[in-house]
Protein backbone atom coordinates (compact mmCIF):
# COMPACT_ATOMS: atom_id res chain seq x y z
CA UNK A 1 0.00 0.00 0.00
CA UNK A 2 1.65 3.62 -1.18
CA UNK A 3 1.01 6.24 1.28
CA UNK A 4 2.79 9.47 1.39
CA UNK A 5 2.69 12.30 4.48
CA UNK A 6 3.58 15.83 4.30
CA UNK A 7 5.55 17.59 6.71
CA UNK A 8 6.62 20.99 7.42
CA UNK A 9 6.07 24.29 8.73
CA UNK A 10 2.37 25.84 9.58
CA UNK A 11 3.35 29.63 9.61
CA UNK A 12 6.40 31.19 7.49
CA UNK A 13 7.21 35.29 7.58
CA UNK A 14 7.11 37.02 3.99
CA UNK A 15 11.03 36.34 2.04
CA UNK A 16 11.96 33.25 4.18
CA UNK A 17 12.55 29.55 2.56
CA UNK A 18 9.51 27.56 2.76
CA UNK A 19 10.99 23.59 3.08
CA UNK A 20 8.78 20.51 2.86
CA UNK A 21 9.50 17.24 3.39
CA UNK A 22 7.27 13.93 1.81
CA UNK A 23 7.89 10.91 3.63
CA UNK A 24 6.56 8.04 1.65
CA UNK A 25 6.24 3.95 2.02
CA UNK A 26 4.88 1.09 -0.03
CA UNK A 27 6.92 1.64 -2.73
CA UNK A 28 10.93 2.80 -3.55
CA UNK A 29 12.14 5.67 -5.42
CA UNK A 30 14.95 3.88 -7.23
CA UNK A 31 12.64 2.00 -8.96
CA UNK A 32 12.07 2.77 -12.61
CA UNK A 33 9.24 4.87 -13.50
CA UNK A 34 8.38 6.28 -10.21
CA UNK A 35 8.35 9.64 -9.76
CA UNK A 36 7.19 12.20 -6.50
CA UNK A 37 5.17 15.31 -7.22
CA UNK A 38 4.42 18.31 -5.66
CA UNK A 39 0.87 20.38 -6.34
CA UNK A 40 -0.32 23.17 -3.95
CA UNK A 41 -3.55 24.27 -3.70
CA UNK A 42 -4.78 27.96 -2.49
CA UNK A 43 -7.84 28.46 0.10
CA UNK A 44 -11.03 28.19 -2.53
CA UNK A 45 -8.90 27.42 -5.46
CA UNK A 46 -7.80 25.01 -8.14
CA UNK A 47 -4.54 22.81 -8.23
CA UNK A 48 -1.20 23.79 -9.13
CA UNK A 49 1.45 22.06 -10.12
CA UNK A 50 4.98 22.56 -8.58
CA UNK A 51 7.81 19.97 -9.16
CA UNK A 52 8.62 16.58 -9.54
CA UNK A 53 11.60 13.82 -9.15
CA UNK A 54 12.00 10.74 -10.54
CA UNK A 55 13.44 7.57 -9.91
CA UNK A 56 16.71 9.00 -12.22
CA UNK A 57 16.83 12.30 -10.08
CA UNK A 58 15.27 13.85 -13.68
CA UNK A 59 13.13 16.87 -11.65
CA UNK A 60 11.28 19.00 -13.69
CA UNK A 61 9.32 22.41 -12.16
CA UNK A 62 6.67 24.85 -12.99
CA UNK A 63 8.07 27.20 -15.40
CA UNK A 64 6.23 30.16 -13.15
CA UNK A 65 7.76 28.86 -10.24
CA UNK A 66 11.30 27.30 -11.48
CA UNK A 67 13.64 30.21 -9.80
CA UNK A 68 12.17 29.51 -6.69
CA UNK A 69 11.82 25.71 -6.51
CA UNK A 70 14.16 22.56 -6.06
CA UNK A 71 13.10 19.21 -5.16
CA UNK A 72 15.35 17.11 -3.96
CA UNK A 73 15.28 12.96 -2.93
CA UNK A 74 16.80 11.16 -0.59
CA UNK A 75 15.87 6.95 -1.58
CA UNK A 76 17.48 5.43 1.38
CA UNK A 77 15.69 7.66 3.30
CA UNK A 78 12.24 7.71 1.50
CA UNK A 79 11.96 11.02 1.44
CA UNK A 80 11.72 14.32 -0.91
CA UNK A 81 11.93 17.82 -0.15
CA UNK A 82 10.98 20.60 -1.63
CA UNK A 83 12.30 24.11 -1.14
CA UNK A 84 10.51 27.61 -2.05
CA UNK A 85 12.29 30.76 -1.39
CA UNK A 86 11.42 34.36 -1.56
CA UNK A 87 7.89 33.32 -0.08
CA UNK A 88 4.87 35.40 -0.40
CA UNK A 89 1.05 35.67 1.14
CA UNK A 90 -0.03 34.52 -1.93
CA UNK A 91 2.24 30.95 -1.79
CA UNK A 92 -0.32 30.61 1.16
CA UNK A 93 -2.22 27.16 0.27
CA UNK A 94 -1.92 23.32 1.08
CA UNK A 95 0.90 21.32 -0.28
CA UNK A 96 0.45 17.79 -1.57
CA UNK A 97 2.96 15.47 -2.59
CA UNK A 98 2.12 12.24 -4.65
CA UNK A 99 3.16 9.43 -6.28
CA UNK A 100 3.86 9.43 -9.94
CA UNK A 101 3.68 7.11 -12.55
CA UNK A 102 5.95 7.90 -15.66
CA UNK A 103 4.19 5.95 -18.45
CA UNK A 104 4.70 6.19 -22.39
CA UNK A 105 2.78 4.54 -25.10
CA UNK A 106 3.48 1.86 -28.13
CA UNK A 107 4.92 4.94 -30.42
CA UNK A 108 7.61 6.04 -27.38
CA UNK A 109 5.10 8.96 -26.33
CA UNK A 110 5.82 10.01 -22.51
CA UNK A 111 3.48 10.89 -19.89
CA UNK A 112 2.81 10.94 -16.01
CA UNK A 113 -0.06 11.21 -13.76
CA UNK A 114 -0.37 11.04 -9.99
CA UNK A 115 -1.80 7.64 -8.68
CA UNK A 116 -1.75 8.45 -4.93
CA UNK A 117 -1.89 11.67 -2.92
CA UNK A 118 -0.78 12.76 0.57
CA UNK A 119 -3.35 14.30 2.68
CA UNK A 120 -1.62 17.37 2.37
CA UNK A 121 -0.09 20.36 4.95
CA UNK A 122 -1.43 23.98 5.15
CA UNK A 123 0.83 26.46 5.04
CA UNK A 124 0.36 30.41 5.67
CA UNK A 125 2.41 32.97 4.92
CA UNK A 126 2.13 36.01 6.80
CA UNK A 127 3.97 38.27 9.31
CA UNK B 1 2.28 27.71 -21.61
CA UNK B 2 -0.01 24.88 -22.44
CA UNK B 3 -3.77 25.63 -20.97
CA UNK B 4 -6.73 23.35 -20.09
CA UNK B 5 -9.63 25.19 -19.87
CA UNK B 6 -12.99 23.25 -17.64
CA UNK B 7 -16.23 24.62 -17.16
CA UNK B 8 -16.40 26.05 -13.76
CA UNK B 9 -19.65 23.64 -13.11
CA UNK B 10 -21.99 20.94 -13.96
CA UNK B 11 -25.15 20.11 -12.59
CA UNK B 12 -26.86 16.97 -13.03
CA UNK B 13 -29.97 15.32 -11.38
CA UNK B 14 -29.53 11.84 -9.32
CA UNK B 15 -29.17 8.97 -11.65
CA UNK B 16 -28.45 10.75 -15.00
CA UNK B 17 -25.27 11.05 -16.65
CA UNK B 18 -22.79 14.22 -16.28
CA UNK B 19 -19.91 14.86 -18.97
CA UNK B 20 -16.95 17.19 -17.52
CA UNK B 21 -15.17 18.42 -20.63
CA UNK B 22 -11.80 19.91 -20.66
CA UNK B 23 -10.24 21.46 -23.53
CA UNK B 24 -6.84 22.07 -24.72
CA UNK B 25 -5.24 22.54 -28.26
CA UNK B 26 -4.46 19.28 -29.78
CA UNK B 27 -5.60 17.51 -26.36
CA UNK B 28 -6.06 14.18 -28.58
CA UNK B 29 -2.83 13.87 -28.85
CA UNK B 30 -1.64 13.68 -25.19
CA UNK B 31 -3.42 11.83 -22.62
CA UNK B 32 -5.80 13.46 -20.32
CA UNK B 33 -6.02 12.21 -16.54
CA UNK B 34 -8.31 13.51 -14.25
CA UNK B 35 -8.94 13.56 -10.25
CA UNK B 36 -11.84 14.08 -7.90
CA UNK B 37 -11.91 15.79 -4.81
CA UNK B 38 -14.30 15.92 -2.15
CA UNK B 39 -14.60 18.81 0.09
CA UNK B 40 -11.80 19.04 2.61
CA UNK B 41 -9.95 15.99 1.27
CA UNK B 42 -7.06 15.17 -1.07
CA UNK B 43 -7.56 14.66 -4.95
CA UNK B 44 -8.24 11.28 -6.07
CA UNK B 45 -7.21 9.85 -9.44
CA UNK B 46 -10.56 8.50 -10.78
CA UNK B 47 -9.02 8.04 -14.70
CA UNK B 48 -6.08 7.87 -16.00
CA UNK B 49 -4.35 7.66 -19.95
CA UNK B 50 -8.08 9.50 -21.58
CA UNK B 51 -9.94 6.39 -20.50
CA UNK B 52 -8.57 3.68 -18.04
CA UNK B 53 -10.29 3.23 -14.20
CA UNK B 54 -8.10 2.66 -11.46
CA UNK B 55 -8.93 0.12 -9.09
CA UNK B 56 -11.41 0.33 -6.66
CA UNK B 57 -12.83 3.30 -9.15
CA UNK B 58 -16.90 2.59 -9.97
CA UNK B 59 -17.75 1.94 -13.63
CA UNK B 60 -20.05 4.56 -14.06
CA UNK B 61 -16.82 6.83 -14.37
CA UNK B 62 -15.51 6.76 -18.06
CA UNK B 63 -12.96 8.77 -20.41
CA UNK B 64 -13.03 10.10 -23.65
CA UNK B 65 -9.77 12.13 -25.78
CA UNK B 66 -10.14 13.03 -28.98
CA UNK B 67 -9.50 16.72 -31.18
CA UNK B 68 -9.27 19.58 -28.21
CA UNK B 69 -11.63 18.00 -25.95
CA UNK B 70 -10.92 15.04 -23.41
CA UNK B 71 -14.48 14.24 -21.12
CA UNK B 72 -15.17 12.79 -17.82
CA UNK B 73 -18.74 10.99 -18.27
CA UNK B 74 -19.99 10.06 -15.18
CA UNK B 75 -23.19 7.49 -15.66
CA UNK B 76 -25.82 6.99 -13.11
CA UNK B 77 -24.72 9.91 -10.81
CA UNK B 78 -24.64 9.64 -7.13
CA UNK B 79 -24.80 11.71 -4.37
CA UNK B 80 -21.33 11.01 -3.29
CA UNK B 81 -20.36 11.86 -7.13
CA UNK B 82 -20.59 15.50 -6.17
CA UNK B 83 -17.02 17.16 -5.91
CA UNK B 84 -14.20 19.03 -7.68
CA UNK B 85 -13.40 17.76 -10.96
CA UNK B 86 -9.61 18.19 -12.09
CA UNK B 87 -8.29 16.99 -15.81
CA UNK B 88 -4.61 16.86 -16.38
CA UNK B 89 -2.03 16.50 -19.07
CA UNK B 90 1.71 16.36 -19.50
CA UNK B 91 3.28 18.95 -22.23
CA UNK B 92 6.39 19.62 -22.81
CA UNK B 93 7.71 17.67 -19.79
CA UNK B 94 5.84 19.30 -17.22
CA UNK B 95 2.39 18.50 -15.83
CA UNK B 96 -0.54 20.83 -16.32
CA UNK B 97 -3.80 20.85 -14.78
CA UNK B 98 -7.28 22.44 -15.71
CA UNK B 99 -8.83 25.03 -13.66
CA UNK B 100 -11.61 22.57 -12.10
CA UNK B 101 -15.08 21.78 -12.30
CA UNK B 102 -17.41 21.71 -9.30
CA UNK B 103 -20.25 19.42 -9.96
CA UNK B 104 -23.12 19.77 -8.23
CA UNK B 105 -25.87 16.67 -8.09
CA UNK B 106 -29.52 17.71 -7.22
Amino acid sequence: QITLKESGPTLVKPTQTLTLTCTFSGFSLSTSGVGVGWIRQPPGKALEWLALVYWNDDKRYSPSLKSRLTVTKDTSKNHVVLRLTNTDPVDTATYYCAHMVADSDATGHYFSYMDVWGKGTTVTVSS
Amino acid sequence: SYDLTQPPSVSVSPGQTASITCSGDKLGDKYASWYQQQPGQSPVMVMYRDNKRPSGIPERFSGSNSGNTATLTISGTQAMDEADYYCQAWDSSTVVFGGGTKLTVL
